[in-house]
């Protein structure tokens, strides 16, 4: 069976500081892969998604950036965080194929001091 | 307009009660139609989809779509404190298209 591993579950970084996390997805190949961004009241935000290795699309423009080095693997950057990026980041997948469904990792609850 | 509308909540209701999780939408290319569960500081799960019109049940949760409406809906029978968490609808176009997500409702179930 599919699963999917975000990392780190929660951390706090001071304003400036760079920001990386992580996302692998077992059991799959080739999968789309998303970020999202969940503010409170406001639902889910799609930041980036991704269709292959390399292939980053971006839904918002924002302080952040993402990469796919490897088919099962992503990542969320920021180079200087902002207090506006202080969230709820969630990785996804899906698979051509399956209906439009994606699937979501534990989250990263990431606060900007 | 928000292309999909759903009710914040909270929503409290006693443990047994039938629960209606409803969302609106304004786009009528929309045709996969997907309910996800969220616990605190959890992601997402995938509770139910449904393409097009018409009903799917699963166990005590019930989702309905109508297209003429552009309203759906997910029912929970004889509800549970477990069932306490937050439900996002989730809609698309066609086949492979990203998904659209409602705000999402939180409920709340009392033993």
């Amino acid at each position: 069976s599919q699963t999917i591993h975000q990392w780190p579950a929660t951390l706090v970084q001071p304003v400036g500081s760079p920001l990386s996390l992580e996302c692998t997805v077992e059991g799959t190949s080739n999968p789309n892969l998303y970020w999202y961004r969940q503010a409170a009241g406001r639902g889910l935000q799609l930041l980036f998604y991704s269709v292959g290795i390399g292939q980053i699309s971006s839904e918002v423009p924002q302080n952040l950036s993402a990469s796919r080095p490897q088919d099962r693997q992503f990542i969320l950057s920021s180079k200087k965080l902002l207090l506006s990026d202080s969230g709820f980041y969630l990785c996804a997948w899906s698979v051509t194929g399956s209906g439009n469904t994606i699937y979501f990792g534990e989250g990263s609850w990431l606060t900007v001091v | 307009q928000k292309e999909v509308e759903q009710d914040p909540g909270p929503l409290s209701v006693p443990e047994g009660a039938i629960v209606s999780l409803n969302c609106t939408y304004s786009n009528s290319a929309f045709q996969y139609f997907m309910w996800y569960r969220q616990y605190s500081r959890k992601g997402p799960e995938l509770l139910m989809y449904t393409y097009s019109s018409g009903n799917k049940e699963d166990g005590r949760f019930t989702a309905q779509v109508d297209k003429s409406s552009k309203y759906i809906s997910l029912f929970i029978r004889d509800s549970q404190p477990s069932d306490s968490a937050t439900y996002l609808c989730a809609m698309s176009r066609e086949y492979g298209n990203k998904l659209v997500f409602g705000a999402g409702t939180i409920l709340r179930v009392k033993s």
